[in-house]
Order: C-alpha cells, then structure tokens, then sequence
C-alpha cells in the first residue's frame, strides 16, 4: 500500500487568486494523479504528474489553468490558478505502483476547495 | 471511451440489512477496485478486484470480467458504511482509472 498526504486539507480563497496543494508519498510509486470531484459528482482525473516533464492532461483540462509539477519520485504539486467559484471541488492526490496490467492506486485525504 | 456505470443512485438501509451494490463497464478492463468515501471525503480502498471473488469481513466482492460487471456485498450494515461507493476501471495499456458514477448509501440506526 501507499500513505499519501495532501496539504492543504481545506481552504477558502478568493476569486482570481492562485492555490498550490502539495501532495506527498510515504514511498517511491510508479505513477501520480489529480483529480477533482465537484459537489455531489464522481471523480474525473485532470492529468497524470510526470516526474521530471510536463504533465499529461486530460480532455478539457489545461496547462495554465492547472499547473503540476513532480520533481520527484513522492512529490507533487497542482495549483488551481485564477480560481472562480466554478473551481470549488475536492483534489484529490492518487498513486500507483506496479504495472498498467496489474496495479491498485491509493488516495490521499484531499483538498477541500471553496472559491468565494 | 469506457462508460462505467453503478447501481442503485442511492440505497437507504436500517442497520443489519444487506445490500448488493452494481458496477456495470462497457469494455474489457485490466484493473478494478472498489472505494468507499467517507463524510469526511476520504477515499477508502475496498477490492482490487479485476476478476473473481473476495471477502474481507462483511464486505465481499465478485467481478465477472466477461461479462463486464463487478458486484459488492456489503452484509450486516452499520451505521459506519454510510457514505459513497465508487468502482473504478482501467482499460488496456493504461494506468488512467475511470470512475463509475458512485451509489450513495445511507444506513438508518
């Protein structure tokens, strides 16, 4: 299995301000993920944090709006840039180790987000 | 793209009832768990379940890959398995989980 940490656990921003959630493993995985879960829906996955080059986003998910880094093998940031209250979500940080035909990925406690 | 979609939307139960909750995909897939969220928003792993049948105290779990379904028992309710279940898929030659659309369980003391 795999700890994950997230910081922070929640936060009340206002709109138009930037928020960077940092996100941390207790151990080398092979792969990391971001998610976002808006009120009352199902979790959709922004984009997969590579370590050491760009992030590979998903469909109607962008680079300036939701920057990722992975300078590492356990660390990830995102950042939710020029947030509106459309922005206000749980992220959550996921991890995987093992191969694509066979693994299991562990969630961090997330990132409770109200845009005001 | 794979749809995943679960059954029932949401389930009321008093307390030491049994339920079966449903996972239904549209394509073959390598990897399936089962999550349960908290009130809290945790995400809590259940199964890693792609094909088979697991148990782990009152929760048991089947996948029958051919037919591309995937079943959790949950025996005895409490109070505390209130929350969101969530199966989850990935397809061939990818790490990228689908998420189903989630059954929303409230179990009554």
């Amino acid at each position: 299995s795999a700890v994950i940490s997230q910081k922070p656990s929640r936060d009340i921003c206002q709109r138009g301000t930037s928020l960077t959630i940092q996100c941390q493993v207790d151990s080398q995985v092979t792969m990391m993920f971001w998610y976002r879960q808006q009120p009352g829906q199902s979790l959709t996955l922004i984009a997969t944090a590579n370590q050491g080059s760009e992030a590979t986003y998903e469909s109607g998910f962008v680079i300036d709006k939701f920057p990722i880094s992975r300078p590492n093998l356990t660390f990830s940031t995102l950042t939710v840039s020029n947030m509106s209250p459309e922005d206000s979500s749980i992220y959550l940080c996921s991890a995987a180790r093992g191969r694509s035909t066979s693994y299991e990925q562990y969630f961090g406690p997330g990132t409770r987000l109200t845009v005001t | 793209g794979i749809q995943v979609e679960q059954s029932p939307p949401d389930l009321i139960l008093q307390e030491g009832a049994n339920s079966t909750l449903r996972c239904n995909f549209s394509d073959s897939v390598n990897n399936l768990q089962w999550f349960h969220q908290n009130p809290w928003g945790q995400l809590i792993n259940l199964f890693y379940i792609p094909s088979g049948t697991k148990q782990n105290g009152r929760l048991s779990a089947t996948t029958v890959a051919t037919e591309r379904y995937s079943l959790l028992y949950i025996s005895s309710s409490q109070t505390t398995d209130s929350g969101v279940y969530f199966c989850a898929v990935s397809t061939s030659g990818t790490y990228k989980y689908i998420f189903g659309t989630g059954t929303r369980l409230k179990v009554l003391a």
